[in-house]
C-alpha cells in the first residue's frame, strides 16, 4: 500500500473485553514496530518484528498483551481483558529493513478507549 | 537505560518567526541516532530530521535545523520562517545504532503557530 494502514481508527470497548488492533505495513517492509501513546506522554515501545519473528517483546506491559505477524506482512496486537489504563493511541510503524538503516513510516494509529 | 527530556510542554510563536525546541538526553552509548518527529492532529508521526551522533555537522532539512551538542547531550530543533502548517506536537527521539531497535521518545512539545 501507499502507507502504513491501521484499523480500526477508533475503538471503544468495555472493561474486561478483548480487542484486536491491526497493522498493514508498507509492502516489502520487513521491520514492524508497535508503540503506545498515552495521553500527555511520548511513545512507549511495545514490540518489534523482523519478518515474522519478534526479537524484542520486552515492551509489552503485561501478559494480557500479545502480538503476531504472519506472512511477513500484517500484524495484529491483541489485548485481553482490557483495563481502563489500556486506553491510549496504539501506533504501528514499518521500515524496509532495520530502523537504524531506513526511514521509519508510521500509521495514524488506533485510539483505544476502555470504559 | 536511555532517557529523553523535553522541558517545554507548550510553545507558541508568530508566523514567519523562528522558534527553537529543546531536547536533552542521557545515555552511556557512543553510537546512536537522534530524531525529531512531528505529530499533527492526524496522529501520524512524521520524521522531520535525523542526526547521526558520529557526525559533527548539524543536520538541516529546508527550514528545519538542529543544534547537536554531543558533550552536553543536547539536541535542539530550530524552525525558521515558521508556517501555520508547522502547528503540531514535536517529539525528540533516540535510538542506539545496531542496538535494540527501539526509539525512546520524549514527552513532546506542543507548538502553535499564530497567524
Amino acid at each position: 500500500g501507499a502507507g502504513v494502514s491501521q484499523s480500526p481508527s477508533n475503538k471503544v470497548t468495555e472493561k474486561g473485553k478483548d480487542v484486536e488492533l491491526r497493522c498493514d505495513p508498507i509492502s516489502g517492509h520487513t521491520a514492524l514496530y508497535w508503540y503506545r501513546q498515552s495521553l500527555g506522554q511520548g511513545l512507549e515501545f511495545l514490540i518489534y518484528f523482523q519478518g515474522n519473528s519478534a526479537p524484542d517483546k520486552s515492551g509489552l506491559p503485561s501478559d494480557r498483551f500479545s502480538a503476531e505477524r504472519t506472512g511477513g506482512s500484517v500484524s495484529t496486537l491483541t489485548i485481553q481483558r482490557t483495563q481502563q489504563e489500556d486506553s491510549a493511541v496504539y501506533l504501528c510503524a514499518s521500515s524496509l529493513d532495520r530502523a537504524t538503516n531506513e526511514k521509519l513510516f508510521f500509521g495514524s494509529g488506533t485510539q483505544l478507549s476502555v470504559l | 537505560a536511555q532517557t529523553v527530556t523535553q522541558s517545554q510542554p507548550e510553545m507558541s510563536v508568530q508566523e514567519a518567526e523562528t522558534v527553537t525546541l529543546s531536547c536533552t538526553y542521557d545515555t552511556s552509548e557512543n553510537n546512536y541516532y537522534l530524531f525529531w518527529y512531528k505529530q499533527p492532529p492526524s496522529r501520524q508521526m512524521i520524521l522531520v530530521i535525523r542526526q547521526e551522533a558520529y557526525k559533527q555537522q548539524n543536520a538541516t532539512e529546508n527550514r528545519f535545523s538542529v543544534n547537536f551538542q554531543k558533550a552536553a547531550k543536547s539536541f535542539s530543533l530550530k524552525i525558521s520562517d515558521s508556517q501555520l502548517g508547522d502547528t503540531a506536537m514535536y517529539f525528540c527521539a533516540f535510538m542506539i545504532i545496531f542496538g535494540n531497535e527501539k526509539l525512546t521518545f520524549g514527552t513532546g512539545t506542543r507548538l502553535t503557530i499564530i497567524p
